[in-house]
């Protein structure tokens, strides 16, 4: 069965470092999703790309993150200088289009 | 302000209880999906609704779909401890003249069934 792929699982890191995440979703599917998700609560949309562009990325902190999916497969969300504040679980999900997206497993990030 | 709201945020029940989940919105939404999440991992669809008034099915779990689109539950019945987690609803708003849309999450219900 087709999964989405992320890495790393976890990540630890201090502040200011710089972090990367990468997302490699399930095969076909236009819409790839990152999400930012604090324990215990619902996933928070960071930025949407439908193929290689970005169609939201409202909420995505652009002083610090980036976020790219240059071929239109997979994709790269990218911390600099990563803050304590950034400590959360990253989530990747794809989608085929309405309705139904797929998550990978997740990336926690601890900022020390 | 929250899109959707979901309701309880906790919930804590026996074994062999049977529970609701309540997911409202003034939004109308081209569809709505439910995940179950468990501890360091990601949301799993467990099922997407998309006609007004539908009712899904999943074992022990009921989902339905309210008919203005706008709202939504999850019925657990006979809850077991392996339903233990964090139940997530989402809409979906298709960006218009697009095939893709927009997913708001809400809150989140955690969920505990003690045996």
């Amino acid at each position: 069965e087709a999964e989405v792929a992320q890495s790393p699982r976890y990540k630890i890191t201090e502040k200011s470092q710089a972090v990367a995440f990468w997302c490699d979703p399930i095969s076909g599917h236009a819409t790839l999703y990152w999400y930012r998700q604090i324990l215990g609560q619902g996933p928070e949309l960071l930025v949407q790309f439908q193929d290689e562009s970005v169609v939201d990325d409202s909420q995505l902190p652009k002083d610090r993150f980036s976020a790219e999916r240059l071929k239109g497969v997979d994709s790269t969300l990218k911390i600099q200088p990563a803050e304590l504040g950034d400590s959360a679980m990253y989530l990747c999900a794809s989608s085929p289009g309405r309705g139904g997206e797929f998550f990978g497993p997740g990336t926690r990030l601890t900022v020390l | 302000t929250q899109l959707l709201e979901q309701s309880p945020q906790f919930l804590s029940i026996q074994e062999g209880e049977n529970l609701t989940v309540y997911c409202n919105s003034s939004s109308v939404f081209s569809s709505l999906q439910w995940y179950r999440q468990e501890p360091g991992e990601g949301p799993v669809l467990l099922v997407t609704v998309v006609t007004g008034g539908e009712v899904k099915k999943l074992k022990r779990l009921t989902f339905q779909f309210g008919d203005a689109r706008k709202d939504s539950s999850l019925h657990i019945t006979a809850a077991q401890p392996g339903d233990t987690g964090l139940y997530l609803c989402a809409g979906l708003i298709n960006a218009g003249g697009t095939s893709y849309g927009k997913l708001t999450f809400g809150q989140g219900t955690i969920l505990t069934v003690h045996p």
